[in-house]
């Protein structure tokens, strides 16, 4: 099955600055990379995704990459604000096979003033 | 509602005790997922629902775990003599369909405490 590993497990950065976040899959027929948010004691959001179609997604100030050959994905987070902070979790799927997320460990992001 | 709606929020019992956790989906979202999360790790995919029926169970960690979804809406997760390793949050998901647009709506989490 499908395995996703996300680094870093942690990340602070200084409002204003940029926040990049990694994510590696196994399964060569994944197809769907979401990224979700998820705040404390509420369920997961998601902010962004991006088929396999296509490299790059920008909604305003989040982007997602994506390198199919080496099967990475990432989310970029520019001029971060406090209310950045959250756990984001990356996730891939086979949307031929029931769009069942495999989900990344998460990554717990603190924007500081 | 809006959005998906869980319940019970909390939900504390005893080992060895039957739970049941009730899941309301958006309004015409045919899809529906159960995802569990542990503290500290992502959501975990235990079962979804196309209509009515389980179009993947793979994700149940044994039989003491059971879906269903009678009239293709709500949706019950049954834990029969529930253990302490069971505690997490339970999260339930909707969406249009299972490959039309991808995306998933969350609710906020059923949280099941075994003492």
């Amino acid at each position: 099955g499908e395995n996703v590993e996300q680094h870093p497990s942690t990340l602070s950065v200084q409002e204003g600055d940029s926040a990049v976040i990694k994510c590696t899959y196994s399964d060569s027929a994944s197809n769907y990379f979401p990224w979700y948010k998820q705040e404390l004691g509420k369920g997961p959001q998601l902010i962004i995704d991006i088929r396999s179609n296509v490299g790059e997604k920008k909604d305003q100030r989040i982007a997602v990459t994506l390198n199919k050959t080496a099967k990475h994905f990432s989310l970029h987070i520019t001029e971060t604000q406090p209310e950045d902070s959250a756990v984001y979790f990356c996730a891939a799927s086979f949307t031929g096979g029931g769009n069942k997320l495999t989900f990344g460990t998460g990554t717990q992001l603190k924007v500081e003033l | 509602g809006a959005g998906v709606s869980q319940t019970p929020s909390n939900k504390v019992t005893e080992k060895g005790k039957y739970v049941e956790l009730r899941c309301d989906p958006i309004s015409g979202h045919t899809a529906l997922y159960w995802y569990r999360q542990s503290l500290g790790q992502g959501p975990e995919f235990l079962i979804y629902f196309q209509g009515t029926g389980a179009a993947d169970d793979s994700g149940l960690p044994n039989d003491r775990f059971f879906a269903v979804r009678p009239e293709g809406s709500v949706s019950t997760l049954k834990i029969q003599r529930t253990e302490r390793g069971d505690s997490a949050v339970y999260l339930c998901a909707s969406s249009w369909g299972t490959g039309a647009t991808g995306e998933l709506f969350f609710g906020e989490g059923s949280r099941l405490t075994v003492l």
